[in-house]
């Protein structure tokens, strides 16, 4: 069975503070996909970042950061100079590979509120 | 280049009556989902096909509910006999036949059984 733990129910910052979203997951696939989302209050899903699990090599876009960590199950997520319209609620997820392991499954997400 | 699209985006219904749900997914993806999510949760997966066909359904899915996509584009997801406890965001997303390919989502259907 698959489980995504997002243990950070909120969190509140200020802006241009940074901050780090924890993800910790559990598969037996030795191949999977782990992914984070975010949930505006408009409501949609919005796709960020997909990273495969024999690429362990770190990312970066812009203001985002992305720290993979397999000895630890790890998918950590850094918002550097967090901005208002950062505020949302976020979702890591986590896919098998192939046929029937299409389906994501997602952790509870961490709602992340940004004031000025 | 449109996305994912699902209609209606808010259904109020009374219990025990029936309600049938649209999801259009991206032109080009084979591949579609259904998801649902409740409030402070994330999305749970329902079931989901490629082309046509259900390839699988998950527990959550009750006897009252059916899926179909009849002709590998759109898909309705209807529950029948609804109850207070269906009350939840149905979520549509699609993706590519690829394995690395991610899902995208549509805005939801919102559903409010009284």
């Amino acid at each position: 069975a698959q489980k995504v733990t997002q243990a950070q129910t909120e969190i509140s910052v200020v802006e241009k503070e940074d901050v780090t979203l924890d993800c910790v997951y559990e598969t037996r696939d030795t191949t999977y996909y782990l992914f984070w989302y975010k949930q505006p209050p408009s409501g949609e899903l919005v796709f960020l970042i997909r990273r495969n699990s024999f690429d362990e090599q770190n990312e970066i876009s812009g203001r985002y950061s992305w720290n993979f960590q397999k000895s630890t199950s790890s998918f950590n997520f850094t918002i550097t100079a967090s901005q208002v319209v950062d505020s949302a609620v976020y979702f890591c997820a986590l896919r098998g590979r192939g046929g029937t392991a299409s389906k994501l499954t997602f952790g509870t997400g961490t709602r992340l509120q940004v004031t000025l | 280049d449109t996305g994912v699209s699902q209609d209606p985006r808010h259904k109020i219904t009374k219990r025990g009556q029936n309600v049938t749900f649209r999801c259009d997914p991206i032109s080009e993806h084979n591949r579609l989902y259904w998801y649902r999510q409740t409030l402070g949760q994330g999305p749970e997966f329902l079931t989901y096909f490629q082309n046509e066909a259900q390839l699988e359904k998950s527990r959550l899915l009750s006897d009252r509910f059916s899926a179909e996509r009849p002709k590998g584009s759109f898909s309705t997801l209807e529950i029948q006999r609804t109850e207070q406890g269906d009350s939840a965001m149905y979520l549509c997303a699609s993706s590519l036949l690829v394995d690395l390919s991610e899902q995208y989502f549509g805005p939801g259907t919102r559903l409010t059984v009284t």
